[in-house]
């Protein structure tokens, strides 16, 4: 498996313009995390699904996030309108159902919003 | 609600010294830990996965320790070499298979 793809690897927007950030987990995993990394906050979990359901989304900063997740091999998290203040790394990691499992990450999408 | 911590946040070695890094957490109800390398704009390298049965796990010269009743891991790297140098993250997986991550600490192994 090529392991958890995210795209684009980099996007530059400007202020109020729609952003998408695509991932693709690991075959067969049935969860799938979208991350935020900054320099002040460190990482924190956004969002996270569970075989494409939803399950805690209370770490989306505001309603201009919203994440989808299609089918077991898509997910997209959307931001509209951005703000400069949305600028930083993204992350999706997925992993097995099993508590035991491991997280494998991304790439990660540096995003930032002019 | 889980609290991950990484003391220090930045480390400065010479080469061969032996690295040690500590991360606690708050809430001892984990199934594993889980200790990363992040390398400037890059994503997350897994290094070592500890479950909570386990009380250490290593590869190579990477050694991880669990004492899970205190809240605490330690990842050493034994005689650091400059390619060591990076941003080292621990993270603790709990119910709802969420993993937390501590502020990570930043490592320079100087030649």
């Amino acid at each position: 498996d090529a392991g958890v793809i995210q795209s684009p690897r980099h996007e530059v927007t400007e202020m109020g313009q729609e952003v998408t950030l695509r991932c693709k987990p690991i075959s067969g995993h049935d969860y799938l995390f979208w991350y935020r990394q900054t320099m002040m906050r460190g990482l924190e979990l956004l969002i996270y699904f569970n075989n494409n359901v939803p399950i805690d989304d209370s770490g989306m900063p505001e309603d201009r996030f919203s994440a989808k997740m299609p089918n077991a091999s898509f997910s997209t998290l959307k931001i509209q309108p951005s703000e400069p203040r949305d600028s930083a790394v993204y992350f999706c990691a997925s992993s097995s159902a099993d508590d035991r499992s491991e997280a494998f990450f991304g790439q990660g999408t540096r995003l930032t919003v002019v | 609600k889980q609290e991950v911590t990484q003391i220090p946040a930045a480390l400065s070695v010479p080469e061969g010294e032996n690295l040690v890094l500590n991360c606690s957490f708050t809430d001892s109800a984990i199934y594993n830990l889980q200790w990363f390398r992040q390398d400037p704009g890059k994503g997350l390298t897994s290094l070592l996965l500890i479950q909570s049965s386990q009380r250490e796990q290593t590869s190579g010269r990477l050694n991880a320790s669990l004492d899970k009743s205190s809240g605490r891991s330690t990842l050493y790297i034994a005689a650091s070499q400059p390619g060591d140098s990076a941003t080292y993250l621990c993270a603790v997986k709990a119910a709802g298979n969420k993993l937390t991550f501590g502020g990570g600490t930043r490592v320079l192994v100087k030649p």
